[in-house]
């Protein structure tokens, strides 16, 4: 069974960086039939896709959301069976919950979950 | 990109009800679509994927039809525990992923 386990803090101040790492057990994050991907949820809205990284270390960002642009960064340590999650100059409106999920390349579809972490950025 | 829209944004419901939840999306996106279910707290659960191939495990009083640009979830006798949000997602132009805006159900 895979599990997924995102990690960091729930607390990050106006400016600074947000970071945050999802653990995967139960499965390789080197097998080439997923995706890995960061989504986020802000409270009473729908899921926002951040973007995903391939275990060759391809990597794909939300171009079409100007929030993002050029703030994300997604990496993967495959020695570690972890990727990673770097959003910088963060303000109140990147206060959401966060999901890292796997997402199966023949019908991108998001399988398998983790449980979801809150960041709250605030000084 | 494409835009997902979900209706009703909201629905009320009694247990053993059949209800449906309809997801259009701004493009003919095939059969790429997927359907998810969120409760309270909780990370959302793939429903079905392909539009109408349900996910392991998952119970069979649920279904999806549709393709092209109209898309339908169906849950054929309402329980407790169904009673959630659920949310459509486009996958056939990717990246990015688009979700549609969720469709919560509630008990009547």
């Amino acid at each position: 069974q895979v599990q997924l386990q995102e990690s960091g803090p729930g607390l990050v101040k106006p400016s600074q960086t947000l970071s945050l790492t999802c653990t995967v057990s139960g499965g390789s994050i080197s097998s080439g039939d997923y995706y890995w991907s960061w989504l986020r949820q802000p409270a009473g809205k729908t899921l926002e896709w951040i973007g995903r990284v391939y275990s060759r270390g391809d990597i794909n960002y939300n171009k079409n959301n100007p929030s993002f642009k050029s703030r994300v960064t997604i990496s993967v340590d495959t020695s570690k069976n972890q990727f990673s999650l770097k959003l910088t100059s963060v303000t109140a409106a990147d206060t959401a919950i966060y999901y890292c999920a796997r997402v199966g390349t023949s019908w991108e579809d998001f399988d398998y979950w983790g449980q979801g972490i809150l960041v709250t950025v605030s000084s | 990109d494409i835009q997902m829209t979900q209706s009703p944004s909201s629905l009320s419901a009694s247990v053993g009800d059949r209800v449906s939840i309809t997801c259009r999306a701004s493009q003919s996106i095939d059969n790429y679509l997927n359907w998810y279910q969120q409760k309270p707290g909780k990370a959302p659960k793939l429903l079905i994927f392909a539009a109408s191939s349900l996910q392991s495990g998952v119970p069979s009083r649920f279904s999806g039809s549709g393709s092209g640009t109209e898309f339908t979830l169906t849950i054929s006798s309402l329980r407790a525990e169904d009673f959630a949000t659920y949310y459509c997602q486009q996958a056939l132009s990717t990246p990015p992923y688009s979700f549609g805006q969720g469709t919560k159900l509630e008990i009547k």
